[in-house]
């Protein structure tokens, strides 16, 4: 298994340019989520889905956009960047939603992004 | 709302000393714990979790953590550093859902 997979490693963006986060995972995981990490403040949560065609919003969702039309993908969409959003973005799965929050998540390796 | 706090942004030990890295959490539930470790220019990886049970948690790497209730906390522990072991280390509260909330990290130093 692959475990979960992120494109691009890298990314620089000029303000007002559109890109998308490509995340993928092959454990037929149930449950997938976004974080941004930046210094000083932890992992915040961007957005999560619970499954296919379903999902929510988390603690800093401003600015993104997220759909899961797989079990597999779940891309992470930026329509407009801003400086703000320069960050590192981490994808993680986990095998489902419903266990109380017991399941362990796993993470992708993350995008670093700058915006100019 | 449930929230964590990692005690030192940065921890710096020598070589064979013993490694102590505090996390308290804010509840009137206990959550379920986690504490993730991240080597440079990687993803997250599990250190140990604590859900229900024993409440001496043993990990990877020799690492291990004790949930105390009455402190709420959740401090990770290793009795012998090593090089390998630099990096930083997240401390996570999960209240259910799987939706996590991090500590804001402690960079661990190892010197020889």
């Amino acid at each position: 298994n692959a475990g979960v997979t992120q494109t691009p490693k890298f990314q620089v963006l000029k303000t007002g340019q559109s890109m998308t986060l490509q995340c993928a995972q092959d454990m037929n995981h149930e449950y997938m989520s976004w974080y941004r990490q930046d210094p000083g403040m932890g992992l915040r949560l961007i957005h999560y889905s619970v499954g296919a065609g379903i999902t929510d919003q988390g603690e800093v969702p401003n600015g993104y956009n997220v759909s899961r039309s797989t079990t597999e993908d779940f891309p992470l969409r930026l329509l407009s960047a801003a400086p703000s959003q320069t960050s590192v973005y981490f994808c993680a799965s986990s095998y489902s939603w419903s266990t109380r929050g017991t399941d362990t998540q796993y993470f992708g390796p993350g995008t670093r992004l700058t915006v100019l | 709302a449930q929230s964590v706090t990692q005690l030192g942004s940065h921890v710096s030990v020598s070589e064979g000393a013993l490694v102590l890295l505090r996390c308290n959490y804010s509840s009137s539930v206990p959550p379920y714990l986690f504490w993730y470790v991240q080597y440079p220019n990687q993803g997250l990886q599990l250190l140990l979790k604590y859900t229900t049970g024993a409440t001496l948690v043993k990990g990877i790497n020799g690492f291990e953590a004790e949930f105390k209730k009455s402190e709420t906390s959740f401090h990770l522990t290793k009795p012998s550093a090593h090089m390998s072991d630099a990096a930083e280390y997240f401390c996570a509260a999960n209240t259910g859902f799987q939706k996590l909330v991090f500590g804001t990290g402690t960079r661990l130093l190892v010197s020889p």
